[in-house]
């Protein structure tokens, strides 16, 4: 099956500043990228939609200053979290979808936790 | 995109075969039923997604009733290494579909 990547698996960071988590897809064109988040216990949440070359779509009560989505290629989206705090630890995991080539299936990365200190 | 209801949790002895229900009262008729589980701190693995017909590949088979209001995943030999959260959503196949996951059915495989 198709493969998703995602860079780096974990970080540890300061509270106040901003983290970049790339998610890459490696034998398939994602012409739709997700977002989700993942707290302890709990289900996926989505963050956020993103379609190559356009900006992302945000689910309601998702900062979309907060988090910044770049879809800038077909194999490459990048979700960047702007002055993290300790309240946005959590597990992101990204997700790519083709188009009628995979029929539209939608493939996860491994995921990455982060940590704010 | 329908919703989902799953049990929270089930166990299952190593060698038998897990039954994983799940109710979609409300899928509308363009709208597949799909099955992925997540193993602690990885992402979703996808397992299996029908319409309305059965639907077996080498990880399970899917049964979905005849009004589709309802489905079941099968494991038909559960391994130890099968325990994880188990989703089932509900979405349509299309550029437009989003898999929005609810709390799925943790499953334990005991020995």
């Amino acid at each position: 099956g198709a493969v998703v990547s995602q860079h780096p698996s974990w970080v540890i960071c300061k509270s106040g500043t901003s983290v970049k988590i790339e998610c890459r897809s490696l034998d398939f064109q994602a012409t739709t990228m997700f977002w989700y988040r993942q707290f302890p216990k709990q289900s996926l949440m989505l963050m956020a939609t993103s379609n190559e070359g356009s900006k992302a779509t945000y689910e309601q009560g998702v900062e979309k200053d907060k988090f910044l989505i770049n879809h800038a290629s077909l194999t490459l989206s990048t979700l960047t979290v702007t002055s993290a705090h300790p309240e946005d630890s959590s597990f992101y995991i990204c997700s790519a979808r083709g188009g009628v080539t995979t029929s539209y299936e939608q493939y996860f990365g491994p995921g990455t936790r982060l940590t704010v200190t | 995109d329908a919703k989902t209801t799953q049990p929270p949790s089930m166990d299952c002895a190593e060698g038998r075969a897990a039954n994983l229900p799940c109710n979609h009262s409300t899928i509308s008729g363009n709208e597949y039923v799909y099955w992925y589980r997540q193993i602690h701190s990885q992402g979703p693995q996808y397992i299996i997604h029908g319409l309305k017909n059965n639907e077996t590949n080498e990880m399970a088979s899917l049964i979905i009733t005849e009004d589709r209001k309802s489905s079941t995943l099968i494991l038909p030999h559960a391994t130890l290494r099968d325990t994880a959260v188990y989703y089932c959503i509900v979405r349509t196949y299309n550029q437009g579909g989003k898999l929005i996951f609810g709390q799925g059915t943790e499953l334990s495989v005991k020995p």
